[in-house]
């Protein structure tokens, strides 16, 4: 149990097809964050939620729509995606959006592996 | 900008010996440094981080890691591997405004 669950833990979409991403976490947080993860290539932060408000979005393109109800809950609406878009999606929590101010480490979830076919 | 880069993408290492993993990163001021450790299957686990004062930081696992501001580097070490430390381990730099970046990873391999 790692304090972050991610659903689903695998998903294949096609390229007209709308899903989304869930991400609970039950440490307290207040902040929230989507990262995408390619095969070989560095994590790629894709949005930031400090307190329900979104404060980072990362050039990611208007397919990906993140939406955050509460400091709990984070998902991440998908819609018209490209084979380029599949990748490990992981979600992560910290006790503030500040790393080095807070001293408050990411905390990740187990991912969601997403194939777009 | 920050950037981190990891040289080795794999390395093999028998069950028993020292390991040693580097990180290099690019910052402009006092970096905040993490390891993290990726199994299989699941997320990234906070091996160690380093925020300040001394600059040989312990973590989980048997783990260790040295700043080394003159070399833009935070190294990982352990002096003995356990087959289950075969993993991917992430170096990330941390900047005030929170953004990680991270490197593309180490492949850990452990043979017997």
């Amino acid at each position: 149990e790692t304090g972050v669950t991610q659903t689903p833990r695998h998903l294949v979409m096609g390229m007209t097809n709308k899903k989304s991403l869930k991400c609970e976490q039950h440490l307290g947080h207040n902040a929230m964050y989507w990262y995408k993860q390619s095969a070989k290539k560095p994590l790629e932060l894709m949005f930031v939620y400090n307190f329900k408000e979104q404060t980072e979005n990362n050039s990611v393109p208007s397919r990906f729509s993140p939406e955050c109800p509460n400091s709990s809950h984070l998902f991440l609406h998908l819609h018209t995606l490209q084979p380029e878009d599949s990748a490990l999606y992981l979600c992560a929590s910290s006790q503030g959006a500040g790393t080095g101010s807070t001293n408050s480490p990411l905390h990740f979830g187990n991912g969601t592996r997403l194939t777009v076919t | 900008a920050q950037s981190v880069t990891q040289p080795d993408i794999h390395i093999t290492v028998s069950e028993g010996a020292s390991l040693e993993l580097r990180c290099n990163y690019s910052y402009g001021a006092t970096p905040y440094l993490f390891w993290y450790v990726q199994s299989p299957g699941q997320g990234l686990q906070l091996l160690l981080k380093y925020f300040s004062g001394d600059t040989l930081v312990q973590g989980i696992k048997g783990f260790e890691a040295e700043f080394k501001r003159s070399q833009s580097s935070f190294n990982l070490r352990k002096p003995s591997v356990h087959w289950s430390d075969a993993a991917e381990y992430f170096c990330a730099v941390g900047s005030d405004d929170y953004k990680l970046s991270f490197g593309a990873g180490t492949t850990v391999t452990v043979r017997a």
